[in-house]
């Protein structure tokens, strides 16, 4: 049973801060990404990886970044925390070389005040 | 790029009756169109998809249908039960390394 975990549920924190989401998957999957949810928005794609230090920028990169430097992390960086970027940050894995069924981490809700 | 539209944004229905929801693409290079239900408080879940060399799927009381000609698909629900109720997602891509673009979701709540 593939299981993807995220390191915090809830989150606060500060505008300016330098906030770490990490994401773990033990299915040896090498594709993994990192969407942001908002209401009537939809799941948006942030970055993704289809391999170690691997990375690629989905539809809304701007603010973020990204670390792959082990097959099963892949790591949500925003370099300095603003408002608007208050969300639900999901990660997702799926099997090698495909995007067929991704499957999804319990996500982190995060508020930055 | 790819944009994915859906519709209804809510539904509403009583229980034991159907529910549609339906998404538009613009690629037409697209071939994998699945969907992924969350219920309130926990991760999208893939519950059908279907590839563009077939015009429906089903399991169980889910099925989805694909119109590759006017480039929509839809996801049927039939005899709703209140477990049902949750957000749903549907999601295009081309097979292969690339990556699923996502439709807006609907709310879908049955009312018992």
């Amino acid at each position: 049973d593939v299981k993807v975990t995220q390191s915090s549920r809830y989150l606060v924190k500060r505008t300016g801060e330098k906030v770490f989401l990490e994401c773990v998957q033990d299915m040896d999957h090498e594709n993994m990404f990192w969407y942001r949810q908002d209401p009537g928005l939809g799941l948006r794609l942030i970055y993704f990886s289809y391999d170690v230090k691997m990375k690629e920028k989905g539809d809304i990169p701007e603010g973020y970044s990204v670390s792959r430097e082990k097959k099963e992390r892949f790591s949500l960086i925003l370099e300095s925390a603003s408002t608007n970027q208050t969300s639900m940050y999901l990660c997702a894995s799926s099997a090698p070389g495909m995007v067929e069924t991704q499957y999804f981490g319990p996500g982190t809700r995060l508020l930055v005040l | 790029g790819e944009n994915v539209e859906q519709h209804p944004s809510t539904l509403s229905v009583q229980e034991g009756d159907s529910a549609v929801i339906k998404c538009t693409y613009s690629d037409s290079a697209s071939n994998y169109f699945p969907w992924y239900k969350q219920e309130l408080g926990k991760r999208p879940q893939l519950i059908i998809d279907i590839r563009s060399n077939v015009g429906e799927k089903k399991d169980q009381r889910i099925a989805v249908t694909l119109n590759k000609t006017a480039k929509h698909f839809s996801l049927h629900i039939t005899e709703t039960q209140p477990e049902d109720s949750a957000v749903y997602f549907c999601a295009a891509s081309k097979l292969g390394p690339d990556k699923l673009i996502f439709g807006t979701g609907t709310r879908l709540q049955v009312f018992p």
